[in-house]
């Protein structure tokens, strides 16, 4: 079945480091692929989405490029701020919402 | 609001009571899902319901849960006899569909956090 793989964490950064979080995933047809964003005490948001190959998705200063031949959606940002610890996920959808086991990170001052 | 809503925010109960929790989705959103997040831990996939096509339940756990929607309104998830596994934060989502697939992304409530004493 459908499933999405992504790195464990917690991934500890100092503030205007490079992360990447990994995610792979693995589906039967075209998926649409999500990252979503849990802060400390707050609901799920979406973060970016790609809808086909080769698209990149981006906001708040994140990427995630869609690529088709590796099944890989990494998200990175070139510079990250405290603001930015939270819980990752990394999701993909054909029918319903996959969801991986999210990745943590924390960002110190 | 224009967010999806869920209550309680917080229910505490006993092993062995049936809880009732429930999900007003976005207006206009065909679809509305829900998760479980246990501790730590990913979201689970419960149950989909899409407009008045048959719920997706591949998701349910076991015999004990169960949900309902109305038309494309409100959802209620109903544990049953409930146990002490079933502590988590449930979760309601809901989204646009066009034609077959599900590219559009899911809004999430704020979820209810469900204790068993």
């Amino acid at each position: 079945g459908d499933s999405v793989t992504q790195m464990e964490g917690p991934v500890t950064l100092s503030e205007e480091a490079f992360l990447t979080i990994n995610c792979t995933y693995t589906a039967t047809g075209y998926p649409s692929l999500f990252w979503y964003v849990q802060y400390p005490g707050e609901g799920l948001q979406l973060l970016l989405k790609a809808t086909k190959a080769d698209d990149k998705g981006s906001n708040k200063g994140f990427e995630a490029t869609y690529r088709k031949e590796t099944t890989s959606f990494h998200l990175e940002k070139g510079s990250v701020q405290v603001s930015d610890s939270a819980v990752y996920f990394c999701a993909l959808t054909t029918d319903k919402l996959i969801f991986g086991t999210g990745t943590r990170l924390q960002v110190f001052p | 609001g224009a967010g999806v809503s869920q209550s309680p925010s917080n229910k505490v109960t006993e092993k062995g009571k049936d809880v009732e929790l429930r999900c007003d989705p976005i207006s206009g959103h065909t679809a509305l899902y829900w998760y479980r997040q246990r501790l730590g831990q990913g979201l689970e996939f419960l149950i989909y319901f899409q407009g008045n096509s048959a719920p997706d339940k591949s998701g349910l756990p076991s015999d004990r849960f169960s949900a309902e929607r109305t038309g494309e309104s409100v959802s209620t998830l109903t544990i049953q006899r409930t146990q002490q596994e079933d502590s988590a934060v449930y979760l309601c989502a809901s989204s646009y569909r066009t034609g077959g697939r599900s590219n559009q992304p899911q809004h999430f409530g704020d979820g209810t956090r469900l204790s068993i004493l």
